[in-house]
């Protein structure tokens, strides 16, 4: 599993309200990603990161900011969560070192925004 | 941006019976990986293929990169096989590792 876990592993929140999703890696890994599942989308990228406060945004980024103050964690934050953010959010580290290399993902959080 | 396609979208085998799975993609890539989800949500890596074949036990898989496509072979399948299977791409450049998923793949394998 190279690591990686992620908490809460389920949230129920109420539209409006700020939500942190956490990832925390154990083995320094330079890449990690945030993506969303959804019926229908399949997985898509919201945020990445290539080091410490180096990050950038993927092709669902809209209310949604990360922040990576340390190498082993990297956080998602939903600013004032929406109904359409209901999702599961996987985060996923690259261990090669170099981008675009085998990437392994965590167990997932289960978001529901009512 | 790349476009990936996976086919069939669903497949329903008895146990024993062997599959091949398909990915397409629109473009050249840098990355190709195969995962497993299985029915608890877990992304299980299988493969990491951007070109050639490889196997693993009862599953192989191969990348003909120069047409664009991928194969994932699961021979004698088995109820635990039961799943969703997804292709991922990475297509290089800056844009640091971003994998473009397929839809996926939805196997039943019955007893």
């Amino acid at each position: 599993d190279a690591g990686i876990t992620q908490s809460p592993r389920h949230k129920v929140t109420e539209t409006g309200t700020p939500v942190t999703l956490r990832c925390h890696q154990t083995e320094n890994h330079r890449y990690m990603y945030w993506y969303r599942q959804d019926p229908g989308h399949g997985l898509r990228l919201i945020h990445y990161s290539y080091g410490v406060k180096d990050t950038d945004k993927g092709e669902v980024s809209d209310g949604y900011s990360v922040s990576r103050s340390k190498t082993e964690d990297f956080l998602l934050t939903l600013e004032s969560a929406t109904s359409s953010q209901t999702s599961v959010y996987f985060c996923a580290i690259s261990t090669s070192g170099r981008a675009g290399e085998t990437q392994y993902f965590g167990p997932g959080t289960r978001l529901l925004v009512l | 941006g790349i476009q990936v396609e996976q086919s069939p979208p669903d497949l329903i085998l008895q146990e024993g019976a062997n599959s091949t799975l398909r990915c397409n993609f629109s473009d050249s890539v840098n990355n190709l990986q195969w995962f497993h989800q299985n029915p608890w949500g877990q992304l299980i890596n299988l493969f990491y293929i951007p070109s050639g074949t490889k196997q693993n036990g009862r599953l192989s898989a191969t990348t003909v990169a120069t047409e664009r496509y991928s194969l994932l072979y699961i021979s004698s399948s088995q109820t635990t096989d039961s799943g969703v299977y997804f292709c991922a791409v990475y297509a290089g450049g800056t844009s640091y590792g971003k994998l473009t998923f397929g839809q996926g793949t939805i196997l039943t394998v019955h007893p």
